[in-house]
């Protein structure tokens, strides 16, 4: 039981190239999300996916995309990084009935 | 829009020594709040969560609170040790499943 698993673990990207981040998790849960954490905040939430089909906007939605491919992966697309987007990010799942969330070990990105 | 802090931003204690975490949110409307533990360069791992009805919750050497009327939470941790050196985040669910999280508190314990 892996838990929640994301590639890569790191990246650099220069402006303006894309990249997916992949996320996938083997507990069954419905709900999905992807965090940013950035120095001296807290995560802050892009997107997340109640249930398999189903995708909605959070906090901090502007440059991404994102793709529930099937109950277990959602995915996070970056279509044109800007430097902005450096940043540690996070994908998480939970049961629907907002038990605990689950943390993957997080993606660095860098983008110069 | 729900806010929350947490308070000190840092914190160093020698080891062996009982401390508290303090964690404030502006709407007292939450379903939960969840605490987890952050190591450097690491992910989150999920320490306490307390649901909306309940005061507190325990596990070993930790003791959440939950006051929703005021707004506040505290983590308080028994008997420090260097082991337990990390950054602490609070986290609240205002609604759905989407949580709201807190700067974070980065602890060291002196041995």
């Amino acid at each position: 039981n892996a838990g929640v698993t994301q590639t890569p673990k790191f990246q650099v990207l220069k402006t303006g190239q894309s990249m997916t981040l992949q996320c996938a998790q083997d507990m069954n849960h419905n709900s999905m999300y992807w965090y940013r954490q950035d120095p001296g905040m807290g995560l802050r939430l892009i997107y997340y996916s109640a249930s398999e089909g189903t995708t909605d906007k959070g906090e901090v939605p502007n440059g991404y995309n994102v793709s529930r491919l099937n109950k277990r992966e959602f995915s996070l697309r970056l279509e044109s990084a800007a430097p902005s987007q450096t940043s540690v990010y996070f994908c998480a799942s939970s049961v629907p009935s907002g038990t605990e969330q689950y943390f993957g070990p997080g993606t660095r990105l860098t983008v110069t | 829009k729900q806010e929350v802090t947490q308070i000190p931003a840092a914190l160093s204690v020698p080891e062996g020594e009982n401390l508290v975490l303090n964690c404030s949110f502006t709407d007292s409307a939450i379903y939960n709040l969840q605490w987890f533990r952050q190591d450097p360069g690491k992910g989150l791992t999920s320490l306490l969560l307390i649901q909306s009805s309940q005061r507190e919750q325990t596990s070993g050497r930790l003791n959440a609170s939950l006051d929703k009327s005021s707004g506040r939470s505290t983590l308080y941790i028994a008997a420090s040790q260097p082991g337990d050196s990390a950054t602490y985040l609070c986290a609240v669910r205002p609604d759905g499943n989407k949580l709201v999280f807190g700067a974070g508190t980065i602890l060291r314990v002196k041995s």
